[in-house]
């Protein structure tokens, strides 16, 4: 099992642009989420889905879109990136009781 | 909401020495306690888990006891390692697929 994987990497675009964060995962989990996280304020949620077609806003959402099709995938849409979506953008999926990570996109707006 | 309050860091400890990081919870339901631990570079993973009041968590050489009479959750280690150095986070969960509340994270540097 790959588990939780994220491309790309690392990323820098233009303030305006857009974008979509690729997520996937194998373990066949209902449940996914994307959280942002940056300097002193932890992991903050942006969105989340408990399966395919159903989809939630978390904390932080303006300027991020998403959808879920299939089980595996979960992506995340910058619509008109600003250079405050700087950040680490993380995705996990899981059960109830155990969240898995993926290792980050690194995002810099300038 | 739901919250997790977590001790401000950097803690900075020398190898062998007792690790305390303080966490408390504010939730209206009966939630799942976590503490999920970030070395340099990576994405989180899941240390160790409680989902009921007295139940101890441990990994590792960690451990955390979920006290609801207090709403706390400390991790502890009686002797960390230079490897434990990485940032930790305390979390909860209300029930099943629900979002993770994170607290802010604690780094812990641990030298030689």
């Amino acid at each position: 099992n790959a588990g939780v994987t994220q491309t790309p990497k690392f990323q820098v675009l233009k303030t305006g642009q857009s974008m979509t964060l690729q997520c996937a995962q194998d373990m066949n989990h209902e449940y996914m989420s994307w959280y942002r996280q940056d300097p002193g304020m932890g992991l903050r949620l942006i969105h989340y889905s408990v399966g395919a077609g159903i989809t939630d806003q978390g904390e932080v959402p303006n300027g991020y879109n998403v959808s879920r099709s299939t089980t595996e995938d979960f992506p995340l849409r910058l619509l008109s990136a600003a250079p405050s979506q700087t950040s680490v953008y993380f995705c996990a999926s899981g059960t109830s009781d155990t969240q898995y990570f993926g290792p980050g996109t690194r995002l810099t707006v300038l | 909401g739901d919250s997790v309050t977590q001790m401000e860091g950097p803690v900075t400890l020398s190898e062998e020495a007792f690790l305390t990081i303080n966490c408390t919870y504010t939730a209206t339901g009966y939630p799942s306690l976590f503490w999920y631990v970030q070395y340099p570079g990576e994405g989180l993973q899941l240390l160790l888990k409680a989902t009921k009041a007295d139940d101890k968590g441990s990994n590792k050489g960690f451990e955390a006891t979920y006290r609801k009479e207090t709403t706390s959750f400390h991790l502890e280690k009686g002797s960390v390692q230079v490897s434990d150095s990485a940032v930790y986070f305390c979390a909860l969960s209300e029930s099943g697929n629900t979002p993770l509340v994170f607290g802010k994270g604690t780094r812990l540097s641990v030298i030689a």
